[in-house]
């Protein structure tokens, strides 16, 4: 079955370390996405990508960092910066382009720090 | 600049009794709307969308939603509402403008409790 895949669906974060969360799709999407819930303040975007070796910030990037090497893989970093990590963390794709399609979701990664 | 607002936090409806969720949406262009529902601890999940067309928009689960211009809203909408419906809500808008092209921006969600 298509599809995105989030890992893990747990994540310990101790002080000083950067993590990683991954986020593959078998979709043949072009468009990738990251968010982070918060409870009572919706998705924010954090960082996006509408096709290989490209992409964007969004509207919380710092603190994070991002790859877009291959079309079905788009790994976030929280890096040591990200001062309040804790957070329920989103991937999505799309096909891209002009075409008004939804976004698909994987079933996410919850942060927390040790 | 593109925006969603939900107004409601919680709504909570009798099982059987019809059910609404509101949104309200501001655009540069054409507003292309979307809801999803979230189950707890997993990802979102595609209801339905309002592209262009007929105002009443038919989507999953025995979900509608009526697009209204004139009001800038977006609600969501059951005729008779099942426990199974309890979830959190989010409507989006997607911007449609050139580098951001394709990005949705999400309101705040809603929660829904149906009781039996």
């Amino acid at each position: 079955d298509g599809g995105i895949t989030q890992s893990p669906k747990y994540l310990f974060r101790k002080e000083g370390q950067n993590v990683t969360l991954s986020c593959e799709q078998n979709l043949n999407h072009d468009a990738m996405y990251w968010y982070r819930q918060d409870p009572g303040q919706g998705l924010r975007l954090i960082y996006y990508s509408q096709i290989v070796n490209d992409f964007q910030k969004g509207d919380i990037a710092e603190g994070y960092s991002v790859s877009r090497e291959k079309k079905e893989s788009f790994p976030l970093t929280v890096t040591s910066a990200q001062k309040n990590p804790t957070a329920f963390y989103l991937c999505a794709s799309s096909i891209g382009g002009r075409e008004v399609r939804p976004q698909h979701f994987g079933d996410g990664t919850r942060l927390s720090i040790l | 600049a593109q925006s969603v607002a939900q107004p409601e936090d919680q709504v909570n409806v009798a099982e059987g009794n019809p059910l609404t969720v509101k949104c309200t949406y501001s655009v540069s262009g054409n507003p292309y709307l979307f809801w999803y529902v979230q189950y707890p601890n997993r990802g979102l999940q595609f209801l339905l969308k309002y592209i262009t067309g007929d105002n009443l928009v038919k989507g999953s689960y025995g979900f509608e939603a009526e697009f209204n211009k004139s009001q800038t809203s977006f609600h969501l909408k059951k005729p008779s509402a099942l426990v199974s419906d309890s979830a959190l809500y989010f409507c989006a808008v997607r911007d449609d403008r050139g580098s951001t092209l394709g990005r949705l921006y999400f309101g705040r969600g809603t929660q829904l409790t149906v009781w039996p």
